[in-house]
């Protein structure tokens, strides 16, 4: 079974800093996806950002990109400029592939970060 | 508007009574799943649905079954549910398995089983 780890139980920024949420992942499996979801206190679970683990560069969404560091098996989320609106909980969760690139259906989360942003 | 509904929203039940939560896409996607969150647990996976007639376990399915007759719905079904399955649920859908397809989340069942 795949594990996620996310280390850091919450987080603290000021707003227009950057910020790292951390996640490693445990795969022995060459082919896999990697997510990032945002939940705010709302409690809707929003995409933010997908990395395939062929994928040549790291992924890039706005604000929001992925520090996909391979040989390590960690996949950071990296928020630019943090506004007040981005504090939340965020997971990260992973799949792994087939060897034709399709997905096998199981999908497993970390446990969270929650993310403050101080004005 | 692109949507998964989920109902009932908000559900409190006794111990044993059977129940079922919904789940309807108006997407025409492929994929479905059902998910449980847990403080200090993130989400887990209870089953999934790679299309019409195909589902699969997830990482915690005991307790829980589910049906996919049709594209658009995939029911979650708790036959005798206990106060362990009190939780937060979620649906979700893509458009093709889960690689490079966003999911879409339904806005959550919380559930509490006394």
């Amino acid at each position: 079974a795949q594990k996620i780890t996310q280390t850091q139980p919450g987080m603290f920024v000021q707003e227009k800093e950057a910020v790292t949420l951390d996640c490693t992942y445990d795969t022995s499996d060459p082919s896999y996806g990697l997510f990032w979801y945002k939940q705010p206190s709302s409690g809707e679970m929003i995409f933010l950002i997908y990395q395939g683990s062929y994928d040549q560069q790291n992924a890039t969404e706005g604000r929001y990109s992925l520090n996909f560091q391979k040989a390590r098996k960690s996949a950071n989320l990296v928020i630019s400029a943090s506004q007040l609106g981005d504090s939340a909980m965020y997971f990260c969760a992973s799949f792994l592939k087939n060897a034709g690139g399709t997905s096998y259906g199981k999908l497993t989360f970390g446990q969270g970060t929650i993310l403050t942003v101080h004005p | 508007e692109a949507q998964v509904t989920q109902n009932p929203r908000y559900l409190i039940t006794v111990t044993g009574k059977k129940l079922t939560v919904t789940c309807s896409q108006n997407m025409n996607h492929e994929y479905m799943s059902w998910y449980r969150q847990d403080p200090g647990l993130g989400l887990r996976q209870i089953y999934y649905s790679m299309n019409v007639e195909v589902t699969d376990k997830g990482d915690v399915p005991e307790g829980y079954k589910v049906s996919r007759k049709e594209k658009r719905n995939f029911p979650l079904i708790l036959e005798s549910p206990s106060p362990n399955q009190t939780s937060l649920y979620f649906c979700a859908s893509s458009l093709r398995g889960l690689a490079k397809n966003i999911q879409y989340f339904g806005a959550g069942t919380r559930l509490s089983v006394l």
